[in-house]
This record gives structure tokens, sequence and C-alpha cells, in this order.
């Protein structure tokens, strides 16, 4: 099994452009979600999904969005990048929104915007 | 609201344990995670306690609960440079983030040979 993969794995941006950033796992969880991890902040959640249809916003939802198609897919999409979304972002999956595994992330993708 | 705490630092030599706090503020959390971040790594996931019980150990991990306390601990025996890394703890619960995993600025755990 591949697990989480996350596409790019790096990535610069301008201001003001579009880009969406790639989650897809092989494990048919039902719950996926998507973290940032900035110097001193630790993760902070998105948005997330408890299964294909349904998605919701975390602690920092602005200027992101998501949708959920299939089971395996969660893309995120960054609508007009700012250089405060300059982060790590992280995507994680698991069985469900509550279960005793906890979560199983991907290896990140690195997002620069200038 | 939830709220994860940990401090951001903690240097040890080669062979010494290491122990590494939490503390958490939500009493209806029902499981405790401890994850390993490596540089330029995603998590992974060590260990976790259900929120019923006092202690866990795996193999060099112990994981010690006090729920009186809301405090979160993990020690790793015999801490090796391979153990080097970023430390997160997290609290899962039914509170005001609708079941999500909460997380801790993370540990930054250095090793000394």
């Amino acid at each position: 099994n591949a697990g989480v993969t996350q596409t790019p794995k790096f990535q610069v941006l301008k201001t003001g452009q579009s880009m969406t950033l790639q989650c897809a796992q092989d494990m048919n969880h039902e719950y996926m979600s998507w973290y940032r991890q900035d110097p001193g902040m630790g993760l902070r959640l998105i948005h997330y999904s408890v299964g294909a249809g349904i998605t919701d916003q975390g602690e920092v939802p602005n200027g992101y969005n998501v949708s959920r198609s299939t089971t395996e897919d969660f893309p995120l999409r960054l609508l007009s990048a700012a250089p405060s979304q300059t982060s790590v972002y992280f995507c994680a999956s698991s069985y469900s929104q509550a279960s005793r595994w906890g979560y199983t992330f991907g290896s990140g993708t690195r997002l620069t915007v200038v | 609201g939830e709220d994860v705490e940990q401090s951001l630092f903690l240097s040890v030599r080669e062979g010494d344990s290491s122990v590494i706090n939490c503390t958490y503020t939500d009493s209806s959390s029902t499981y405790l995670y401890w994850y390993k971040q490596e540089p330029g790594a995603g998590l992974q996931l060590l260990t976790y306690i259900f929120s019923n019980m006092d202690m866990k150990q795996d193999q060099r991990l112990t994981v010690l609960l006090n729920k009186k306390d809301k405090h979160l601990s993990l020690r790793i025996a015999d801490t090796q440079t391979g153990d080097s890394a970023i430390y997160f703890c997290a609290e899962l619960n039914y509170g005001g983030s609708q079941g999500n995993l909460i997380f801790g600025k993370g540990t930054k755990l250095s090793v000394k040979p």
C-alpha cells in the first residue's frame, strides 16, 4: 500500500496565483483532513471530510477550498495565494473521525508564496 | 476550548532517558497520541493511550497519563541519536473540533552523542 500520497512535494507560487494540492489514499479511509504546519504553531486543521461528498471547516479555513468527490482523493485549493499561506501542508486520513489508531499522514507539501 | 501544551525543546545525552511532557485541557478526550516527525518528513504515529488507562509500555516507550492533572508524558528509554526529532502530543475528543485531532506545538528532542 502507498498510504497517503501528496503532490507536489515542493511548490513556489506568486501572490495571486491559484493551485491545487493533491492528496490521495489507498486505504479506503472515510476520514481525510488537511493541516498546515508553521514554526512555533504546531499543526492547525484547515478542512476535513468524514466521507465522499461531505466536507467541513477546521480552525484556519480562510483562503482554502476543498471537495471530496471520491473516497480516495481530497484536494486542497488555494484560489489566490498570499504570502501568509507559505507553510508546510499535510494531508491525513483515518478509518473514521474518531479512530483509536489516529491518523496516517502524507509526507507533506512545502509551499512558498512570494 | 481545547488546548494542548508542550515544552518546545529537550536536550539529552545518548543512552539517557528522555521525558517529554504534555498537558491538555479537555476532560472529554477519548484517546491521546504521541507522534514523531523527523526532518523533512510527515508525522508518524508512535503510540496512543485510551483515556481510562494510566500507563502503556511499548518497547523503549512508556506513556503515563494523569487524568486528574490532565498530564501526559512520553518516556524514551536508552535514547539514541536516531530519536532526534519533533514529538507531538495530540488529543482526540468530541468537543468543539467535532472529533478531530488537536495537536500541541511539538517538542524538539536533541540527542547528543
